[in-house]
């Protein structure tokens, strides 16, 4: 059974460039949450996605916008990108919206 | 709106001591509670999970207790290990409110050989 998976690893972007991040869930879930992480921080619940439908959002701005796809997958996207936005994003997928969330291995993203 | 407090931020302590780390918030309607390690710049390792009707959990070396009234938790390392350093996080999921988790800032914690 695969877990979840990230990619890319790592990206830098430039201040006001968009960028996209992609999400591949566990095996058998449907829902998949988002999460930042600033260095030195907890993570912080951005949104979540269950069967293609926003469930849910954090208190983050429009210019981060979410996608989910019929197999599950999802990507994040930040447009018009902030030095602030550099942060660690975690994606978390759970069979549904009540059970445990697992976590992949995150991506790093670098605004300069 | 829920709150989730880690102390200490930091902790350094010599191979072989017991060390305790701590959790509050300040909403007492959560469903579970859990704690997570996390290696530089990596992902996270669920260690323990605590439903909100259970008082403690046990995994190896690991201990959570919970007590929901007080709004705190704990997580108990006996005989630490350098192989234990790392940052480790609680969360908390609300009742009645999916599964989204609200996180605290983390313990850091580096244990010396």
């Amino acid at each position: 059974e695969t877990g979840v998976t990230q990619s890319p690893t790592h990206l830098i972007k430039t201040r006001g460039q968009q960028v996209t991040l992609r999400c591949s869930s566990q095996s058998g879930h449907n829902t998949v949450s988002w999460y930042q992480q600033a260095l030195g921080q907890g993570p912080q619940f951005i949104f979540q996605y269950y069967r293609e439908e926003e469930n849910g959002r954090g208190n983050f701005p429009p210019r981060f916008s979410g996608l989910q796809f019929p197999n599950y997958s999802s990507e994040l996207n930040v447009n018009a990108l902030e030095l602030d936005d550099s942060a660690l994003y975690l994606c978390a997928s759970s069979v549904g919206t009540e059970y445990e969330q697992y976590f992949g291995p995150g991506t790093r993203l670098t605004v300069t | 709106k829920q709150e989730v407090t880690q102390i200490p931020a930091a902790l350094s302590v010599p191979e072989g001591e017991n060390l305790v780390l701590n959790c509050s918030f300040t909403d007492s309607a959560i469903y579970n509670l859990q704690w997570f390690r996390q290696d530089p710049g990596k992902g996270l390792t669920s260690l323990l999970l605590i439903q909100s009707s259970q008082r403690e959990q046990t995994s190896g070396r690991l201990n959570a207790s919970l007590d929901k009234s007080s709004g705190r938790s704990t997580l108990y390392i006996a005989a630490s290990q350098p192989g234990d350093s790392a940052t480790y996080l609680c969360a908390v999921r609300p009742a009645n409110a999916g599964n989204m988790l609200t996180f605290g800032g983390g313990t850091r914690l580096m244990v010396k050989p």
